[in-house]
């Protein structure tokens, strides 16, 4: 089966412009992820979807970053405007979200992100 | 709040040597408890699970791990080091739905 797609896989941009990354789950996968990883740091759950609807955005900041997962297949997380603690490999994942088997998260490749 | 501590930043073992990395967790409740793997490049994959039962879980690439609620440990092990083992390491614990908490991550490098 496929995994996890994102997009793009690599970005540099200048601070307080904007910048948006793509995800494709799992076909099937109802739950998604989006993590930030800072170098040498372990990933920080940004936002999570159940479908299309968000059961945990509580590290997510809200005055800058924005995601949205229409139709509970794809997602998109953007950041506007993008500051340079931004800069890190942002991850997206997605798990079946059943009992279980809602901890057996399938990770994308993730998009570096580099700000300037 | 639930948190992971990995001690060690980085582990240097010979190809063929034995290999534990530590893991310590803080969380309230009886913890869902990981092991996942970073090679340079890619996403993390999943080793290995802890939910319940036999406090010995067996993973994939010949990796396994102890829970010892005594000491909040999960450690992972595993008797042989390949060259093909060198990543970045990450333990997590599960909270809530499905949510994970990882820690910081240890560094394998795999020496001739």
């Amino acid at each position: 089966e496929a995994g996890v797609a994102q997009s793009p896989r690599y970005k540099i941009i200048e601070k307080r412009q904007s910048v948006a990354f793509w995800c494709n789950p799992i076909s099937g996968h109802a739950t998604l992820y989006w993590y930030q990883q800072i170098l040498g740091q372990g990933p920080k759950l940004l936002i999570q979807f159940q479908n299309n609807g968000v059961v945990d955005d509580s590290q997510l900041p809200k005055d800058r970053f924005s995601a949205e997962r229409l139709k509970g297949v794809d997602s998109t997380l953007k950041i506007q405007p993008a500051k340079l603690e931004d800069s890190a490999v942002y991850l997206c994942a997605s798990s079946l979200g059943t009992l279980g088997r809602a901890y057996e998260q399938y990770f994308g490749p993730g998009t570096r992100l580099t700000v300037t | 709040a639930q948190s992971v501590t990995q001690p060690n930043i980085h582990i240097t073992v010979s190809e063929g040597a034995s290999l534990e990395l530590r893991c310590n967790y803080s969380y309230g409740a009886t913890p869902y408890l990981f092991w996942y793997v970073q090679s340079p490049g890619q996403g993390l994959q999943l080793l290995l699970k802890y939910f319940s039962g036999d406090t010995l879980v067996q993973g994939i690439k010949g990796f396994e791990a102890e829970f010892k609620r005594s000491q909040s440990s999960f450690n992972l092990r595993k008797p042989s080091v390949h060259w093909s083992d060198a990543a970045e390491y990450f333990c997590a614990v599960g909270r809530g739905y499905s949510t994970l908490t990882f820690g910081k991550g240890t560094m394998l490098l795999v020496s001739p």
